[in-house]
């Protein structure tokens, strides 16, 4: 089963708009993270909040989680056409802070 | 380069027939993982480790097995191959407690 849901599946945008992404999970977490995956390759670990914070920075990137909801979003701002990518959020769950579950992630396509 | 590495990165086996999928790291890692990706799906865990000796099952573990007699080696073994197993095998290792996973580039299998 999976934990995390994306949403939307699917998005497009145009070269400096800002992309939003949403994941909602199950049961209580440790943390949750958000990779992305170019077509054909591995993922690349983006960011990481835990339980605790609401809110999390990292470049162009901004993260928040809502425990009460079940939920995080993840902002990419000023998008560029090297960030079309699938984004997959991953949480550890409480207990088991070693195991990842993954959602099924939100194909993003930035237009030049 | 420090990361994970695994081999091989294709593989064509006939039903029935045995593997080992092969994964390294050099990072002095003792969280590692196996997932598997599917089509328009994000990763489901197979196998993970929190330590050379030690594995446990994940999300999907039948028809593969693991050992970890080493930090740095985490094989996946497939007994016998079916065409379900046909997908792309992801491993990835991290250090305990909350942080990213570091994933390998992928092996993409197929069973015929």
């Amino acid at each position: 089963s999976q934990q995390g849901e994306e949403d939307p599946q699917a998005l497009s945008i145009q070269e400096g708009e800002n992309a939003t992404m949403n994941c909602s999970y199950k049961t209580s977490i440790n943390n949750l993270q958000w990779y992305r995956q170019n077509s054909g390759r591995g993922l690349v670990h983006l960011i990481l909040i835990r339980s605790n914070e609401r809110e999390k920075h990292s470049g162009r990137l901004r993260v928040t989680l809502d425990t009460s909801k079940k939920s995080s979003s993840l902002l990419i701002t000023a998008s560029r056409a090297a960030d079309t990518a699938s984004y997959f959020c991953a949480t550890a769950v409480s207990g088991s802070a070693r195991q990842l579950t993954f959602g099924s992630g939100t194909q993003l396509t930035v237009l030049p | 380069n420090a990361g994970v590495t695994q081999t091989p990165k294709f593989q064509v086996l006939k039903t029935g027939q045995s593997m080992t999928l092969q994964c390294a790291q050099d990072m002095n890692h003792e969280y590692m993982s196996w997932y598997r990706q599917d089509p328009g799906m994000g990763l489901r865990l197979i196998h993970y480790s929190v330590g050379a000796g030690i594995t446990d099952q994940g999300e999907v573990p039948n028809g593969y097995n693991v050992s970890r007699s080493t930090t740095e080696d985490f094989p996946l073994r497939l007994l016998s191959a079916a065409p379900s197993q046909t997908s792309v095998y992801f491993c990835a290792s991290s250090y305990p407690g909350a942080f990213g996973y570091t994933f390998g580039s992928g092996t993409r299998l197929t069973v015929v």
